[in-house]
């Protein structure tokens, strides 16, 4: 079964240069979520998207800004990065539902990953 | 807010025995999910199981099954037959669902679990 696609998988920065990551999400899922891993901690939710429109924003730094296209696919964009943006990028996708009375099939399948280390 | 509560930073298992992993949260509503992730040293995010607030029963994929415990906000992982590829982190999880749609994953900070040969 096809799974959600994170591209690059390694990416290496110097401060304050920019950086964009892109996520492709499973095939039909039209919800697509960002978190960010640093080493030894939990994942920390950044921004989410349904239907291409931003449906969550979490502890997402205004040099972050992410979007969703037409094809579903999302790309989140890193401006002026700094030391502690050294993380690991994950993107997850669902196939939500927003009608009432019914409930989403809502679980969040993960991408690989993007190890972003900034120098 | 919802919360989500891993008392045990790091377990051990010997290969083939059975271990559980626990998991405590805090929220005021009714309807939500949970999840129990696994992180192995690839760092992976890979699904486990999940459980639904609004079904009793608990839960169970294979080797891995959970107990439940709504009115108590609880939700431990048992693992049965370890096996070394269990070697892993373990993260709890919550969501809230409803009619205007999901709240994104609230994590626990894992618990790091060794299996022994």
């Amino acid at each position: 079964a096809a799974g959600v696609i994170q591209s690059p998988r390694h990416l290496i920065k110097e401060k304050r240069e920019t950086a964009t990551l892109k996520c492709y999400p499973i095939p039909r899922h039209d919800t697509v979520y960002w978190y960010q891993q640093g080493p030894g901690q939990d994942p920390q939710f950044l921004i989410s998207f349904y239907e291409k429109m931003q449906s969550d924003k979490g502890s997402i730094p205004d040099r972050f800004s992410a979007q969703q296209f037409s094809d579903y696919h999302s790309e989140l964009n890193m401006s002026s990065l700094e030391l502690g943006d050294s993380a690991l990028y994950f993107c997850a996708s669902s196939l939500g539902s927003r009608y009432l009375g019914t409930r989403s099939t809502d679980t969040q399948y993960f991408g690989p990953g993007t190890r972003l280390t900034v120098l | 807010a919802q919360t989500v509560t891993q008392s045990q930073p790091e377990m051990s298992v010997q290969e083939a025995e059975t271990v559980t992993l626990s998991c405590t949260y805090d929220t005021s509503e009714n309807n939500y999910y949970l999840f129990w992730y696994k992180q192995p040293p690839s760092r992976q995010m890979i699904l486990v199981i999940r459980q639904e607030a609004y079904k009793q029963q608990n839960a169970t994929e294979n080797r891995f099954s959970v107990n439940f415990q709504k009115a108590a906000k609880s939700f431990s992982l048992k693992i049965s037959d370890s096996q070394l590829g269990d070697t892993a982190m373990y993260f709890c999880a919550f969501i809230h669902t409803g009619a205007s749609g999901n709240t994104p994953l609230v994590f626990g900070k894992g618990t790091r679990l060794s299996v022994i040969a």
